[in-house]
């Protein structure tokens, strides 16, 4: 597609739960990153990932939280032992190498723990 | 990446210019200045960036002054799609570190 693509746009789940969130960059973008938004706050980052590996996973929470890119393309961000603090919107974004340096954003995933 | 302090929130009349303020006295040298935005329930969007010139596109323009502590957003002609969260940050151009949002300023244009 055109766009950053991110799937599910909603998902609701129970305390414990494990979750995946997947995102599809814009083709040919090999900057892809992760950031969580809770209501009423700016977007929160927490992962970066240049091709395939993790260069900068210094915004991750903690180790319920890994996120993934084994091709360079796709990225799932995983969530284990879902807890309720984890409710937001998890955006996804992408970044070419043109000289703007501008990020791309998926519309997002809206995440609810019960 | 530098800090950035903006206001919380402004208020426009529809068809006037507004002009969001943004400081960021502890910017670098080469770390240039962005402007995102975010309207309700959609990802944030790329609205313009500098370094230390003045910049203009299709959405906005930015200025910058001349020591680089400070810039303004200006939309020329507010419309009631322009409603929206403001984020202004700095930081080195396809530098591989993430941007820090921070809150930014919730503008309501108003008929």
């Amino acid at each position: 597609g055109a766009g950053v693509s991110q799937t599910p746009s909603n998902k609701v789940t129970e305390k414990g739960k494990y979750v995946e969130l997947r995102c599809d960059p814009i083709s040919g973008h090999t900057a892809l990153y992760w950031y969580r938004q809770s209501l009423g706050q700016g977007p929160e980052f927490l992962i970066y990932f240049q091709g395939t590996g993790a260069a900068d996973d210094s915004g991750l929470p903690n180790d319920r939280f890994f996120a993934v890119r084994p091709e360079g393309s796709v990225s799932t961000l995983k969530i284990q032992r879902t807890e309720r603090g984890d409710s937001a919107v998890y955006l996804c974004a992408s970044r070419g190498e043109g000289l703007s340096g501008e990020l791309f954003f998926g519309e997002g995933s809206r995440l609810t723990v019960l | 990446d530098a800090k950035t302090t903006q206001p919380p929130s402004m208020d426009c009349a529809e068809g006037r210019a507004a002009n969001l303020p943004c400081n960021h006295s502890t910017i670098s040298g080469n770390e240039y200045v962005y402007w995102y935005r975010q309207i309700h329930s959609q990802g944030p969007q790329y609205i313009i960036h500098g370094l230390k010139n003045n910049e203009t596109n299709e959405m906005a323009s930015l200025i910058i002054t001349e020591d680089r502590k400070s810039s303004t957003l200006i939309l020329p002609h507010a419309t009631l799609r322009d409603t929206a969260v403001y984020y202004c940050i700095v930081r080195t151009i396809n530098s591989g570190y993430a941007l820090n949002f921070g809150k930014g300023t919730s503008l309501l244009v108003t008929p």
